[in-house]
């Protein structure tokens, strides 16, 4: 089975703050994504990798970046916290069209 | 832009009802879609996905979707529901090409199933 693992299921961090969620994946997968989750508007897609240091932006990258040093890593860095960044962050690879999720990881900024 | 709509924010639905979530999608000329669910505190799963080929798409869990080009739709559909069914649905679509191909999500159809 594929396996998609974030490093944090749950973090509480202060405005302006450095943040980094980390995800890693064992399947040798190219694509690899970043998707937040708020209640009401579905998952967005903040940014998105398909290759090793390559990173493409999303619909919602603002105030977000990423790092891809190696395959199985996919990093997002909230460079300085804010309130609206409290959410729910999921990563994702993806194989032949399907993409396959962690668990999330939520975020609460103060 | 390329997008899915799913019009039913919350639905309830008796068990052993039938069931019956919509999605519609705008432009592409061959949309690649997808259903996803996402049980509470979980990740989201895939349950079923459309490429080419018959419309009617069979999946995971007893759901299947059909596809219908002439009302831009993506219905997903299960004949009896189970309680362990109260989960979210999530329709999708992949778009762009190669390596950057990106799927895009609906915001969501949370189903409650009452006994």
């Amino acid at each position: 089975d594929v396996k998609v693992t974030q490093s944090s299921r749950y973090l509480v961090k202060r405005t302006g703050e450095k943040v980094f969620l980390e995800c890693v994946q064992d399947m040798d997968h190219e694509n690899m994504f970043w998707y937040r989750q708020d209640p009401g508007l579905g998952l967005r897609l903040i940014y998105f990798s398909y290759d090793v240091k390559m990173k493409e932006k999303g619909d919602i990258p603002e105030g977000y970046s990423v790092s891809r040093e190696k395959k199985e890593r996919f990093s997002l860095i909230l460079e300085s916290a804010s309130t609206n960044q409290t959410s729910m962050y999921l990563c994702a690879s993806r194989y032949t069209g399907e993409l396959f999720f962690g668990e999330g990881s939520r975020l609460t900024v103060l | 832009a390329q997008s899915v709509t799913q019009p039913d924010i919350h639905i309830t639905v008796s068990e052993g009802a039938s069931l019956e979530l919509r999605c519609n999608y705008s432009y592409g000329a061959t949309p690649y879609l997808f259903w996803y669910v996402q049980s509470p505190g979980q990740g989201l799963q895939l349950l079923l996905k459309y490429f080419s080929g018959d419309t009617l798409v069979q999946g995971i869990k007893g759901f299947e979707a059909e596809f219908k080009r002439s009302q831009s739709s993506f219905n997903l559909r299960k004949p009896s529901v189970h309680w362990s069914d109260a989960a979210e649905y999530f329709c999708a679509r992949k778009s762009g090409s190669g390596g950057y191909q990106k799927v895009t999500f609906g915001t969501g159809t949370k189903l409650q199933v009452i006994p």
